[in-house]
């Protein structure tokens, strides 16, 4: 298995609450990102980051914010938690951008329930 | 907008049967089509992946066909067994500073004994 750590794995939280997930990898690979699943949706991302301090917006990051101020952690926030944010959280790295492999590996899953 | 359309969303196949699932896209810049699966409680992880200089891909059991004119892919697993019961995800990615890999809505495949 890829070095791949996220944590919490389960949290149940009520609306409002600011919550974060922390993904540590130990593969020093560049690339991170988060993902979120849910049924019918499949996997959408939310921020990914190609170096320290270096972040991007994915397909859905409206209420959710990053930070990277280390190669291996990558912290997912939620200011201000909504039940609509309930979901399995995903991280990902890679060790190729846009010419390398591309494969991704993944962590085994936050799940996040906000009530 | 959903560039990557996947079908069908479930699957229900006998052991030994060839099931194949969809995947079209819409961007001509994707140049990295792969294949993830993923097992219930676990992460997905990469199967197989194809470039569309090719249009076949074999590694195993797992098959890509490759359909550039059609912006089309599809994955086809052999003798499937039920331990092949999984959702598989098709993907794809490219262009120019593009680091994200843009996924389909996923296929939940079902091998019956």
């Amino acid at each position: 298995d890829a070095g791949i750590t996220q944590s919490p794995r389960h949290k149940v939280t009520e609306t409002g609450t600011p919550v974060t997930l922390r993904c540590h990898q130990t593969e020093n690979h560049r690339y991170m990102y988060w993902y979120r699943q849910d049924p019918g949706h499949g996997l959408r991302l939310i921020h990914y980051s190609y170096g320290v301090k270096d972040t991007d917006k994915g397909e859905v990051s409206d209420g959710y914010s990053v930070s990277r101020s280390k190669t291996e952690d990558f912290l997912l926030t939620l200011e201000s938690a909504t039940s609509s944010q309930t979901s399995v959280y995903f991280c990902a790295i890679s060790y190729g951008g846009p010419r390398g492999t591309g494969e991704l590996f993944f962590g085994e899953g936050s799940r996040l329930t906000v009530l | 907008q959903q560039q990557v359309k996947q079908s069908p969303q479930s699957l229900i196949v006998q052991k030994g049967g060839i099931p194949i699932i969809n995947c079209a896209y819409e961007n001509t810049a994707f140049d990295y089509f792969p294949w993830y699966q993923q097992f219930p409680g676990k992460g997905p992880a990469l199967l197989i992946a194809i470039r569309p200089d090719v249009s076949e891909k074999k590694e195993g059991r797992f098959t890509i066909s490759f359909n550039k004119s059609a912006k089309q892919f599809s994955l086809h697993i052999m003798d499937s067994q039920p331990g092949d019961s999984a959702t598989y995800f098709c993907a794809a990615s490219g262009g120019a500073g593009s680091y994200q890999l843009t996924f389909g809505k996923g296929t939940k495949l079902s091998v019956i004994p």
